[in-house]
């Protein structure tokens, strides 16, 4: 099963716009993480948030947690057209720390 | 240093044949995941090792899905036979630890995209 939901599913924006991706997700969380996969390629890790921290930016990401409303958001600043790929949230919860994905993003950032 | 190798990098099979996967995490990761995603999907757990012990492998179907981790180090991810539906994407990753108060990324190798025909 995928606890986080990630939205839009699919996100077209001009370069040099910011975009903005949410997640969704149903259980506590002890972390929740955000993850960038190019066609064909394995996932790369961006960003790390834990349950007791409510924004932490990285370069031109931001990202925000709100665990009363069980969600986060992934803000990109001055897109790049080498932003294009999908973009996944993973949720690490419980006890055992079992990662698990959403559905993911498919941002497109035209030149 | 080397990310997480996987190998092969594509493999198509016929139904009801064997296939293996292989996965080199990096070194001293003492965790190490097996994902598969689906063409539009999110990756989904398989099984998560935790050095040489399978600590989580609920959604692994072991009817003909078998995995090991030989000294906690390489692991291997079998199945036999396979069918149409087992065609996906099958990512390794590896972490250092998964213990919560210490949460750490997970490394994902390319994955071997599998094709069953």
């Amino acid at each position: 099963s995928q606890q986080g939901e990630e939205d839009p599913q699919a996100l077209s924006i001009q370069e040099g716009e910011n975009a903005t991706m949410n997640c969704s997700y149903k259980t506590s969380i002890n972390n929740l993480q955000w993850y960038r996969q190019n066609s064909g390629r394995g996932l790369v890790h961006l960003i790390l948030i834990r349950s007791n921290e409510r924004e932490k930016h990285s370069g031109r990401l931001r990202v925000t947690l709100d665990t009363s409303k069980k969600s986060s958001s992934l803000l990109i600043t001055a897109s790049r057209a080498a932003d294009t790929a999908s973009y996944f949230c993973a949720t690490d919860a419980g006890a055992n720390s079992k990662l698990t994905f959403g559905k993911g993003i498919t941002l497109s950032v035209r030149p | 240093e080397a990310g997480v190798v996987q190998s092969p990098r594509y493999k198509i099979i016929e139904k009801k044949q064997p296939v293996a996967f292989w996965c080199n995490p990096i070194s001293g990761h003492n965790t190490l995941y097996w994902y598969r995603q689906n063409l539009g999907q999110g990756p989904e757990l398989l099984i998560r090792y935790e050095n040489e012990e399978a600590v989580d492998d609920s959604q692994l179907p072991k009817d003909r899905f078998s995995a090991e981790r030989l000294k906690g180090v390489d692991s291997t991810l079998k199945i036999q036979p396979a069918e149409l539906g087992d065609s996906a994407v099958y990512l390794c990753a590896s972490s250092s630890t998964w213990w919560a108060r210490n949460p750490s990324e997970a490394f994902f190798g390319q994955g071997t995209r599998l094709t069953v025909v």
